[in-house]
C-alpha cells in the first residue's frame, strides 16, 4: 500500500512558484521523503530528498514540518518544461523494497 | 554507455511468443528492480534484487520471470502474455544497503511491450 497522498493534478503558469503538498501521516521513524519527477515515456528521475526542516538544490526546495505528518515540494519559477508527474515516496532507504511510487501529482505548465 | 539502459526499447509480440527484456547498469549498483507501468496507472514494482538475490516478487504472475546473472545485469523473460500485460517497462538500479545513502534509483527509458 502506497503511504502517501497527493493531488493528483495541478495547474501553474511560467515564472510562478510551485509547491506540491505529500501527506505521510503513518511516517516512521526511520523513513525518509523523497520525490522524483517522470515525463512521459520516460523513468522517474529523482529530485530530492530529506528527513527533516528544509533541504534545497539546484532544482527544488523540500520543506517537513516537525511532525513529519507532510511534506512540500517547491519548484522556484517553473517553466513549461517542468510539466511532468511528480511523485512523492516515504520508506526506509536502507531498505530496496519500502519506498513505493503512489499516483504522483501531474504538474501541468501553462504559458 | 552509462547509467541503465534498456534493450529492445519497443517490442510487439503475439500472445504465444517467448521474449526478453534486458537491463544493464553502468553505476555499480548492487540492486535492481523491475517496474510495470500502464497507461494512467501508477509505476507498479515487479521484482526488487539485492547483492543478486531476489527479495520482493509482489505478486506478479508467472508468466513474467526476472533473472539477474549478475549485479549488472537484469532479464525479464515473457510467456504466454495477454494484451493487459501491455505496457511500458521499467528496470532501475541502486546502491542499496547500509552505505546506500540516499539510495536513489536510477531508472532506464524502458521498454514499450505491446502484447496483440
Amino acid at each position: 500500500l502506497a503511504k502517501t497522498t497527493q493531488p493528483i493534478s495541478m495547474d501553474s503558469y511560467e515564472g510562478q512558484e510551485v509547491n506540491i503538498t505529500c501527506s505521510h501521516n503513518n511516517i516512521a521513524t526511520n523513513d525518509y521523503i523523497t520525490w522524483y519527477q517522470q515525463f512521459p515515456s520516460q523513468g522517474p528521475r529523482f529530485i530530492i530528498q530529506g528527513y527533516k526542516t528544509k533541504v534545497t538544490n539546484e532544482v527544488a526546495s523540500l520543506f517537513i514540518p516537525a511532525d513529519r505528518k507532510s511534506s512540500t515540494l517547491s519548484l522556484p519559477r517553473v517553466s513549461l518544461s517542468d510539466t511532468a508527474v511528480y511523485y512523492c515516496l516515504v520508506g526506509d532507504r536502507r531498505d530496496n523494497n519500502d519506498m513505493r511510487f503512489g499516483a504522483g501529482t501531474r504538474l501541468t505548465v501553462k504559458p | 554507455e552509462t547509467g541503465v539502459t534498456q534493450t529492445p526499447r519497443h517490442l510487439v509480440m503475439g500472445m504465444t511468443n517467448k521474449k526478453s527484456l534486458k537491463c544493464e547498469q553502468h553505476l555499480g549498483h548492487n540492486a535492481m528492480y523491475w517496474y510495470k507501468q500502464s497507461a494512467k496507472k501508477p509505476l507498479e514494482l515487479m521484482f526488487v534484487y539485492s547483492l543478486e538475490e531476489r527479495v520482493e516478487n509482489n505478486s506478479v504472475p508467472s508468466r513474467f520471470s526476472p533473472e539477474c546473472p549478475n549485479s549488472s545485469h537484469l532479464f525479464l523473460h515473457l510467456h504466454t502474455l495477454q494484451p493487459e500485460d501491455s505496457a511500458l517497462y521499467l528496470c532501475a538500479s541502486s546502491q542499496g544497503g547500509l552505505q546506500a545513502g540516499n539510495n536513489e534509483q536510477f531508472f532506464g527509458p524502458g521498454t514499450r511491450l505491446t502484447v496483440l
